[in-house]
């Protein structure tokens, strides 16, 4: 149990356009998802915290007019970076926590890889 | 403040046992977790432990907490080719549940 996926896993994209990142929990209600962005050989750095129904919590420095998240089921919230850039290639991560759990353990999608041309 | 440490790089022969160590600063965290993640891939949970808690077992892997050192560790028993990959350390904190994760440490198994 606890399965998080994200689509697509991996998107080359021209300077300019927009990038739509879904990431779904399969088989359990998610109370949150988080979004985490990864450059090579670094650790994950939390972007946005985001609870269904409400506004994403954004971490500072990151742009929330940029990165929109839009979290519209227990299960599904999408990342979509606007007007990408080459800075913005990046492994982009997704994370969820289990509804029906009382720790806050948060269970990861595989990532997906975004490169902007 | 949330502030995680690890070291870097540690190489293991297969069949060996690895330890991976963590530091973190903010004693009031609830829960430790370990992650693993494999080239390209996301991050996989392996084992958290609860703050009030010394050690945990989970089969190959051990978990010890010392809470006074705020020193956590990562004993890998009988060291397996498929446990190469970046091993992450994180704590989350009551009533708060983002996540504070370290740099890192990169274990490369040798057969």
């Amino acid at each position: 149990g606890a399965v998080v996926s994200q689509h697509p896993s991996r998107v080359i994209c021209k300077s300019g356009t927009s990038v739509k990142i879904e990431c779904r929990s399969l088989d359990f209600q998610a109370t949150t998802m988080f979004w985490y962005r990864q450059f090579p050989k670094q650790s994950l750095m939390l972007m946005a915290t985001s609870n269904e129904g409400s506004k994403a919590t954004y971490e500072q420095g990151v742009e929330k007019d940029k990165f929109l998240i839009n979290h519209a089921s227990l299960t599904l919230s999408t990342l979509t970076v606007t007007s990408a850039h080459p800075e913005d290639s990046s492994f982009y991560i997704c994370s969820a926590t289990h509804a029906d759990l009382s720790t806050d353990t948060q269970y990861f999608g595989p990532g997906t890889r975004l490169t902007v041309l | 403040g949330e502030d995680v440490e690890q070291s870097l790089f540690l190489s293991v022969r297969e069949g060996d046992s690895s330890v991976i160590n963590c530091t973190y600063t903010d004693s009031s965290s609830t829960y430790l977790y370990w992650y693993k993640q494999e080239p390209g891939a996301g991050l996989q949970l392996l084992t958290y432990i609860f703050s009030n808690m010394d050690m945990k077992q989970d089969q190959r892997l051990t978990v010890l907490l010392n809470k006074k050192d705020k020193h956590l560790s990562l004993r890998i028993a009988d060291t397996q080719t498929g446990d190469s990959a970046i091993y992450f350390c994180a704590e989350s904190y009551y009533g708060n549940n983002r996540l504070a994760f370290g740099k890192g440490n990169q274990v490369v198994v040798i057969p």
